[in-house]
């Protein structure tokens, strides 16, 4: 069965600091996408990433960088010279090819706090 | 821009009470879900909806319905609230790409059941 694992529940980081945070998936599909989104204390989902399973190239955006390696069926996030506004909570999900109408699988999210 | 908008941003209501939770897309999106955020559990599924009028069951649909009347609204309705739905409503749509499409949120409806 599907599912989207991120086993760091909370991380405290000072600001400038890099961090990053883990998201391990499973799925029995050889087609799926992958997606990490942002929750900031406002509660509205910020989408950040999509990533299709056959494309393992690394994204970077600004401070923000990816790492997808299905090997290990991992999709990190990393955040470079962490800011105070990146304090949020992040959630990874996983939709699959067969899933009607792109169903997501989220994990159980990770809230990074970035003090000054 | 995508913009999803739902009705409330807090709600205080009382067990037994009728809720409805609106949802509202304006980029003209086929597909709209709607998911509750619990701590430590995630976003899960209540229920989607790929055209007007067509609904499916999520993964915990208990205690709740929807309804798509038209296409850039969607509803969720606890017909009975009870304690146990305390929790964050998210709405979401996305276009009808199937699984490779992303979903936009709204900003969330904080329910407290009392």
């Amino acid at each position: 069965a599907q599912k989207v694992t991120q086993a760091q529940t909370e991380i405290s980081v000072v600001e400038k600091e890099d961090v990053t945070l883990d998201c391990v998936y499973e799925t029995r599909d050889t087609t799926y996408y992958l997606f990490w989104y942002k929750q900031p204390p406002s509660g509205e989902l910020v989408f950040l990433i999509r990533r299709n399973s056959f494309d393992e190239q690394n994204e970077i955006s600004g401070r923000y960088s990816w790492n997808f390696q299905k090997s290990t069926s991992s999709f990190n996030f990393t955040i470079t010279a962490s800011q105070v506004v990146d304090s949020a909570v992040y959630f990874c999900a996983l939709s699959e090819v067969y899933n009607q109408g792109g169903k997501l699988i989220f994990g159980q999210g990770t809230e990074l706090s970035v003090k000054p | 821009d995508v913009k999803v908008t739902q009705s409330s941003r807090y709600l205080v209501k009382r067990t037994g009470e009728k809720v409805f939770l609106e949802c509202v897309q304006d980029m003209d999106h086929e597909n709209m879900f709607w998911y509750r955020q619990d701590p430590g559990l995630g976003l899960r599924l209540i229920y989607f909806s790929y055209d007007v009028k067509m609904k499916e069951k999520g993964d915990i649909p208990e205690g709740y319905s929807v309804s798509r009347e038209k296409k850039e609204r969607f509803s969720l309705i606890l017909e009975s609230a009870s304690t146990n739905q305390t929790s964050m409503y998210l709405c979401a749509s996305s276009p009808n790409g199937g699984t490779r499409e992303t979903q936009y949120f709204g900003p969330g409806t904080r329910l407290l059941v009392l």
